[in-house]
């Protein structure tokens, strides 16, 4: 399997809810980036995920979490969601450490998440 | 940081004119990227050149990278209907991500 999968592709919540959004990595890449982009903007980095830990984080609060699994499956979790929390959210995944074409990062389609 | 930050914001052109963009970022970096994002899709790697490239190319693209300005430009040439689209820029390990330029190809 190649690429990015992201699931689902849309979803409508309301304020207060929580929500999960899931990511399949692209076959051999061991390091997975979560990215929060709000219409008209850039992608926000949200975290990044290397063996399991999380090994850098964007200026989102705490109940933003995430998750890799051992296959380098990936969740996000938000909690008590806003409504300012309506976007599209990106996932991406690359290898580390790599050879030619390390640190390029290969994204999936995204979930783009409406709060209501 | 080393958040890339794109300029200009927005461009339209016609089709067959080059599209230049600039980046420009705040700390060091081993590499620089350019991304190309469709309309609420995901991004796509364009070209990635390296610190001590100061030159690259790819088909019809053109990056440049003055790591004493630290700045980067993209240039499409012929542009064509199908470039239109947000290009985003970012620097080394985090990948961090400006609000990009978003070009307009009118055919």
């Amino acid at each position: 399997e190649t690429g990015v999968t992201q699931s689902p592709t849309h979803l409508i919540k309301t304020r207060g809810q929580q929500v999960t959004l899931r990511c399949s990595s692209q076959s051999g890449h061991n390091t997975v980036s979560w990215y929060q982009q709000a219409l008209g903007q850039g992608p926000q980095f949200i975290f990044q995920y290397y063996r399991e830990e999380e090994n850098g984080r964007g200026n989102f609060p705490p109940r933003f979490s995430g998750l890799q699994f051992p296959n380098y499956s990936s969740e996000l979790n938000v909690n008590a969601l806003e409504l300012d929390d309506s976007a599209l959210y990106l996932c991406a995944s690359r290898q580390i450490p790599g050879g030619t074409g390390a640190n390029v990062l290969t994204f999936g389609a995204g979930s783009r998440l409406t709060v209501l | 940081s080393q958040q890339g930050e794109e300029d200009p914001q927005a461009l339209s052109i016609q089709e067959g004119e080059n599209a230049t963009m600039n980046c420009s970022y705040k700390t060091s970096i081993n590499n620089l990227q350019w991304y190309r994002q469709n309309s609420g899709r995901g991004l796509v790697h364009l070209i990635l050149i390296r610190s001590n490239e100061r030159e690259k190319h790819s088909g019809r693209l053109r990056v440049t990278l003055d790591t004493s300005k630290k700045s980067s430009s993209l240039l499409i040439t012929a542009s064509r209907a199908a470039d239109t689209a947000s290009y985003f820029c970012a620097g080394s390990e985090k990948l961090v991500f400006g609000k990009g330029t978003k070009l307009t190809v009118n055919p």
